[in-house]
């Protein structure tokens, strides 16, 4: 089955600068790579998907790669500030909404 | 407004004592899913629904039962909890007739067993 690596585990950064979390996965069947942040005490929230057919998709700050032919895909975070800090998970699906998630990135942002 | 409603938020119970953790959603999705969420592991599905009266294991199943009656509601059944399912657990739902989506998630169920 599908198994998704996530690194780092946790982050520090100064408020104002980038933070880039990565993940890699071991499907290639895998066509659709959400990322949620999970705030202390609440459940996890989509904050940016990318599909198979899509390199890059940005919303604002952030920012997702993927790079099928390596299996793996990151999410770039620029102009940190500190309600950016968060738990970060990155998953992966081959379809029918079967999420497999990465094991999570604390990201704490520093005034 | 749309969401996925968890019960109880907190739980302490003793081992053996079965129990239910409820999981209702208003937004008339098909598919629901259980999660457990450990340190160092992130999110592991335990069960997942499909449809009324459509479920299936999860990577993580062992020790955990669901039941799917209602389209709305997925109850998770805990009939003899040990020590190693203290855990936080979260439901999560999203529709099918879109492929893959996002999955909405409830508030969270942190479960203690002693």
């Amino acid at each position: 089955g599908e198994n998704v690596e996530q690194h780092p585990s946790t982050l520090s950064v100064q408020e104002g600068d980038s933070a880039v979390i990565k993940c890699t996965y071991s499907d290639s069947a895998s066509n659709y790579f959400p990322w949620y942040k999970q705030e202390l005490g609440k459940g996890p929230q989509l904050i940016i998907d990318i599909r198979s057919n899509v390199g890059e998709k940005k919303d604002q700050r952030i920012a997702v790669t993927l790079n099928k032919t390596a299996k793996h895909f990151s999410l770039h975070i620029t102009e940190t500030q500190p309600e950016d800090s968060a738990v970060y998970f990155c998953a992966a699906s081959t379809g029918f909404q079967k999420l497999v998630f990465g094991t999570g990135t604390r990201l704490l942002v520093s005034p | 407004e749309a969401q996925v409603t968890q019960n109880p938020r907190y739980l302490i119970t003793v081992t053996g004592k079965k129990l239910t953790v409820t999981c209702s959603q208003n937004m008339n999705h098909e598919y629901m899913s259980w999660y457990r969420q450990d340190p160092g592991l992130g999110l592991r599905q335990i069960y997942y629904s499909m449809n009324v009266e459509a479920t299936d294991k999860g990577d993580v199943p062992e020790g955990y039962k669901v039941s799917r009656k209602e389209k709305r509601n997925f109850p998770l059944i805990l009939e003899s909890p040990s020590p190693n399912q203290t855990s936080l657990y979260f439901c999560a739902s999203s529709p099918l007739d879109r492929g893959n989506t996002e999955a909405f998630f409830g508030q969270g169920t942190r479960l203690t067993v002693v």
